[in-house]
């Protein structure tokens, strides 16, 4: 099984702001990765796959990098609709699909 | 609206089964992939079960296989989740999610249900 960890847990960030979020691999998971934004009661959103191809509405201060075992989402300017957990995604390794533990945006 | 709405959800003693249902609208449901996914209280997402677009492929996390079956009923719409022979570990609320391909398997997940709650509990 690739373990999936993201960092930090916690991240505080005021509005405005850039906020960086790392997702690493235990093995090498190519491009094949997904992030997911998802708030208290909602349905998870898809931010990103192939891991820097924006889904379909999401705005351009998202944006997603790296390969192999290293990943990184960038929010660009947070806006206050922003703040959430995001979570990754692996998607090399199928059926054996895993997910990191998230990363908490909160306000600062 | 394109939408993804869980139902069957609530609280059914260990060994029991139960069934969730994933009404799919908006979009052509007959032509995509569906995925059961689920997330344990306080813990990460855990991804459970995949049907391809017509049925013909089905794949399960091992922590599941054996007792949960996925199916689904083109004509109406809806993905189904059999879970049988459950345990306390499998409370979880389950969504149902729309896989990223189309006649391909992209395995990840477009669209998202807002997820119904299993409680397995004596």
């Amino acid at each position: 099984e690739i373990v999936m960890t993201q960092s930090p847990a916690t991240l505080s960030v005021s509005p405005g702001e850039r906020a960086t979020l790392s997702c690493r691999a235990s093995q090498s998971v190519s491009s094949n990765l997904a992030w997911y934004q998802q708030k208290v009661g909602q349905a998870p959103r898809l931010l990103i796959y192939g891991a820097s191809t924006r889904a379909t509405a999401i705005p351009a201060r998202f944006s997603g990098s790296g390969s192999g075992t290293e990943f990184t989402l960038t929010i660009s300017s947070l806006q206050s609709e922003d703040f959430a957990v995001y979570f990754c995604q692996q998607f090399n390794n199928w059926p054996l699909l895993t997910f990191g533990g998230g990363t908490k945006v909160e306000i600062k | 609206q394109v939408q993804l709405v869980e139902s069957g959800g609530g609280v059914v003693q260990p060994g029991r089964s139960l069934r969730l249902s994933c009404a799919a609208s908006g979009f052509t449901f007959s032509s995509y992939g569906m995925h059961w996914v689920r997330q344990a209280p306080g813990k990460g997402l855990e991804w459970v079960a995949l049907l391809s677009y017509d049925g013909s492929n089905r794949y399960y996390a091992d922590s599941v296989k054996g007792r949960f079956t996925i199916s689904r009923g083109n004509s109406k719409n809806t993905l189904y989740l059999q879970m049988n022979s459950l345990r306390a570990e499998d409370t979880a609320v389950y969504y149902c999610a729309k896989d990223g391909g189309g006649d391909y398997l992209a395995w990840y997940f477009d669209l998202w249900g807002r997820g119904t709650l299993v409680t397995v509990s004596s």
